[in-house]
């Protein structure tokens, strides 16, 4: 059973609403990551954070905004979605043992922009 | 620039024909290899972590292999319940994320 979670699950909204996915997870880990996912396609890093108040862009140009402000909470903000957004959003975690542990996923949120 | 790469992109089999699947990596100084499994609607999940050539792990009808430029996951007699995709990952040469290949999927038959 995944000690992370994402909500909501699915999620269909009209181009420019302001949404908010939520992560949380109860393991204790430090580290945080979005990373979002296109079928077919490898996982690319959005965001990701080390700490409370810590919060850095991954390699994908995003127009998302994190926050960390609990170490289990690590909610993603999108101001105004945009059909280009429509994708699988996966949030993840990790202990403190260096970046060569094992990253822990939720089951996602799939995000479509009509 | 730091690659992951892995072969073939789909692969069926029946169940009980053993094979392998490939991931090659071009990131400089190998600071591990993960193999992730992802169900269809789920997160990857962890299976394991290879941080030198010659380094072997097991998990019921899994074995992973590692070499100075590519890993192996065997997978011996395997049953329709393994069918998923599965995805390689490593630390990319900053050391700052991990890498993800595209996955291989792969359809066991009864």
């Amino acid at each position: 059973e995944a000690d992370i979670y994402q909500t909501p699950r699915y999620l269909v909204i009209g181009t420019g609403k302001k949404i908010t996915l939520e992560c949380s997870q109860t393991m204790g880990h430090d580290k945080m990551y979005w990373y979002q996912q296109d079928p077919g396609m490898e996982l690319h890093l959005i965001h990701y954070s080390y700490g409370v108040n810590s919060t850095e862009k991954g390699d994908l140009s995003s127009e998302s905004t994190v926050s960390r402000i609990r170490t289990e909470h690590f909610p993603l903000t999108l101001e105004s979605a945009r059909p280009s957004h429509t994708s699988q959003y996966l949030c993840a975690s990790s202990g403190d043992r260096g970046y060569n542990s094992p990253l822990h996923f939720g089951n996602g949120t799939r995000l479509t922009v009509t | 620039e730091d690659q992951v790469t892995q072969s073939p992109e789909a692969l069926r089999l029946q169940e009980g024909e053993s094979s392998s699947l490939n991931c090659s990596y071009t990131v400089s100084g190998l600071r591990g290899l993960f193999w992730y499994r992802q169900d269809p609607g789920k997160g990857p999940e962890f299976l394991f972590t290879l941080y030198s050539a010659g380094e072997e792990k097991e998990k019921e009808r899994l074995k992973a292999t590692l070499t100075k430029k590519e890993s192996f996951l065997h997978i011996t007699a395997p049953k329709p319940e393994d069918s998923a995709t599965y995805l390689c990952a490593s630390p990319n040469t900053g050391f700052q994320k991990l890498v993800f290949g595209t996955g291989t999927r792969l359809l066991v038959s009864p």
